[in-house]
């Protein structure tokens, strides 16, 4: 299996939907972290877990909402989005030692799409 | 104000050309990665470099870290098309606040 998969790859929903993100991580690491992806702007960080506790949130709005319930998944629960929402959420895991600072594994991406 | 900046954004060369591209900064780096991004994956981690003055070698790879730790360069040999992607650069500022900063990445189109 590769190392951190996430699914779906792609999502298109409405503005009155609610919809998950997974991400599942195969490597042994204990923090985990979400991240979006948008044209012509860095990655954004949105969520940092470590051993399961969410040790950040950057300022992001409340219709994201994120889910640890264990080491190994991750989960991004979406509800009444705007479609400025749309973009690539990335899931990627790292060791705790390495909390923030890089030797990150992403998944392939969540390609979203609110209309 | 971007804090890595990446250059050029956008290159476009053929197969077994010699490229170069540049993540600058005016802020010291504890360390800094190199990551590469194919169309419809995530990132994927190159190397990291942690030491000024630094080079490391990956295949037909080359990335150097400024003797300041303020910038970084990625030296491409004879480009091959499977080399084609977003090369982003990543840095962990120097100090106690242990943030990732990204840049915006330079998009490699290697033409056959």
């Amino acid at each position: 299996e590769t190392g951190v998969t996430q699914t779906p790859r792609h999502l298109v929903m409405g503005m009155t939907n609610k919809k998950s993100l997974k991400c599942e991580q195969h490597l042994g690491h204990n923090a985990m972290y979400w991240y979006k992806q948008s044209a012509k702007k860095p990655l954004e960080l949105m969520f940092v877990y470590s051993l399961e506790e969410r040790v950040e949130n950057n300022s992001v709005p409340s219709r994201f909402s994120p889910e640890c319930p264990n080491s190994s998944h991750l989960f991004l629960h979406l509800h009444t989005l705007q479609p400025e929402d749309s973009a690539l959420y990335l899931c990627a895991s790292s060791q705790e030692a390495r909390l923030n600072t890089g030797e990150l594994f992403f998944g392939e991406g969540s390609r979203l799409t609110v209309l | 104000t971007q804090l890595l900046e990446q250059s050029p954004q956008f290159l476009s060369i053929q197969e077994g050309e010699n490229l170069t591209v540049y993540c600058n900064s005016s802020s010291v780096f504890s360390s800094l990665q190199w990551y590469r991004q194919e169309p419809g994956e995530g990132p994927v981690l190159l190397v990291t470099v942690v030491t000024g003055g630094e080079v490391k070698k990956l295949k037909r790879l080359t990335f150097q870290f400024g003797d300041a730790r303020k910038d970084s360069s990625l030296h491409i040999t004879a480009a091959q098309t499977g080399d084609t992607g977003l090369y982003l650069c990543a840095g962990v500022k120097a100090g106690n606040n242990r943030k990732l900063i990204w840049g915006l990445g330079t998009s490699l189109a290697v033409n056959p």
